[in-house]
């Protein structure tokens, strides 16, 4: 079965730092991949997703990830974070079999981003 | 824009009560998820409808649990005899059925077993 690690549980950063949040997952096929956030007393929303092509991708609000296929790796980034970024932060996969995407999200444990005014 | 709507927002029961949550997806959305996400975890795949077919069921989902999603649209997650582990909340999902496309979540329903 596939699994989603996300490398740090907690991180936090000043205002205007820069961000990367790890995140790695276990299955040998073909996949999407995801990252969600978890604002504080609101729902799951997506910020970015990879389907196929170029694996460099943009999502909202100035956050960008990068696929990495040999690494089994999606990490997101956001050169300069503020406080209104401050959330938990998901990366989750699907397995795609045989052309067919089976919807089952495999989730990562979250990050925690705590950003400093 | 109308969201996946959950019902109610909380709920606390004692153990050994049976509750029942209910989901109403996003309009034109055919497929349906349930997830349960625990204190410091991600979301956990517990079920999927694709309109009234429940197609996948995780090993997490006991014989304590069912799902219905009777006529496509609103789907009810029903727990008997709660026990002290079912405290969870309990993500909704749903996406269409094109390929590709993400779910998009619910509030969800929190659960406290006394």
């Amino acid at each position: 079965a596939q699994s989603v690690s996300q490398h740090n549980h907690h991180v936090i950063l000043s205002e205007a730092a820069s961000l990367e949040l790890g995140c790695n997952y276990s299955y040998g096929g073909t996949v999407n991949l995801f990252w969600y956030v978890q604002y504080p007393g609101q729902h799951l929303q997506l910020l970015l997703k990879y389907f196929s092509g170029d694996p460099l991708v943009k999502g909202i609000k100035g956050f960008e990830a990068e696929f990495i296929k040999s690494k089994f790796s999606f990490n997101l980034r956001k050169p300069s974070v503020q406080w209104s970024d401050t959330a938990e932060y998901f990366c989750a996969v699907n397995v795609i079999y045989l052309g067919t995407s089976y919807g089952k999200l495999t989730f990562g444990q979250g990050t925690i981003l705590t950003v400093h005014p | 824009d109308t969201g996946v709507s959950q019902d109610p927002r909380h709920k606390i029961t004692k153990r050994g009560q049976n509750v029942t949550f209910r989901c109403d997806p996003i309009s034109e959305h055919n497929r349906l998820y349930w997830y349960r996400q625990t204190l410091g975890q991600g979301p956990e795949f517990l079920t999927y409808f694709q309109n009234e077919a429940q197609l996948e069921k995780s090993r997490l989902l006991s014989d304590r649990f069912s799902a219905e999603r009777p006529k496509g649209s609103f789907s009810t997650l029903e727990i008997q005899r709660t026990e002290q582990g079912d405290s969870a909340m309990y993500l909704c999902a749903s996406s269409s059925g094109v390929s590709n496309q993400p779910q998009h979540f619910g509030d969800g329903t929190r659960l406290s077993i006394l």
